[in-house]
């Protein structure tokens, strides 16, 4: 079992452009997550799945799309990169109903220069 | 004010000490309360969660939870240096509901 994978797990993009952060899951967990993490200001939601063909905006949506592409992967896309959205991104799965439980991928560490 | 606060440390303490890590909160609805552990330059793992008010122990850990002050804690006893991390609280209103975390307590046990 590889529990949460991401890729990549560093990127540098220049202001503008855009790019995709890949989350696959193998433990038929039916909600995912992705997470932002900066200094001093904890895990903040930007988007989650409760289930295959859902989707919802979390605390800081603006700038990111999602797609829910099958039940294993969830992708997050930042289609015109900015500074602010300098971070490290987690992407999470938990069985619904559960999100007190959640399993998290080893992070991708994004800098917009 | 934040919905949830932990102070961010770093906290250094000497191994077989007995560490305290709190978080309060400002939410009263919170039911779900989650004690997540992060290692440099990894993803958090969940430690323990509780439901409601009261403790929950787990080997060397304990989990507090005190809604009437909004304060809840983790208690780790004969502290390792492998506990060395950043403590992540975390709470929800339901088990239907987004998770808040708090920002995370960095923890030091010293050989």
């Amino acid at each position: 079992n590889a529990g949460v994978t991401q890729t990549p797990k560093f990127q540098v993009l220049k202001t503008g452009q855009s790019m995709t952060l890949q989350c696959a899951q193998d433990m038929n967990h039916n909600s995912m997550y992705w997470y932002r993490q900066d200094p001093g200001m904890g895990l903040r939601l930007i988007y989650y799945s409760a289930s295959e063909g859902t989707t919802d905006k979390g605390e800081v949506p603006n700038g990111y799309n999602v797609s829910r592409l099958n039940k294993r992967e969830f992708s997050l896309r930042l289609e015109s990169a900015a500074p602010s959205q300098t971070s490290v991104y987690f992407c999470a799965s938990s069985e619904r109903g559960n999100p007190y439980e959640q399993y998290f991928g080893p992070g991708t560490r994004l800098t917009v220069t | 004010q934040k919905e949830v606060e932990q102070d961010p440390g770093p906290l250094s303490v000497p191994e077989g000490a007995i560490v305290s890590l709190n978080c309060t909160y400002s939410n009263s609805a919170f039911q779900y309360f989650m004690w997540y552990r992060q290692y440099s330059r990894k993803g958090p793992e969940l430690l323990m969660y509780t439901y409601s008010s009261g403790n929950k122990e787990d080997g060397r850990f304990t989990a507090q939870v005190d809604k009437s002050s909004k304060y809840i804690s983790l208690f780790i006893r004969d502290s390792q240096p492998s506990d060395s991390a950043t403590y992540l609280c975390a709470m929800s209103e339901t088990s239907y509901d987004k998770v808040i975390f708090g920002p995370g307590t960095s923890l030091s046990v010293i050989p």
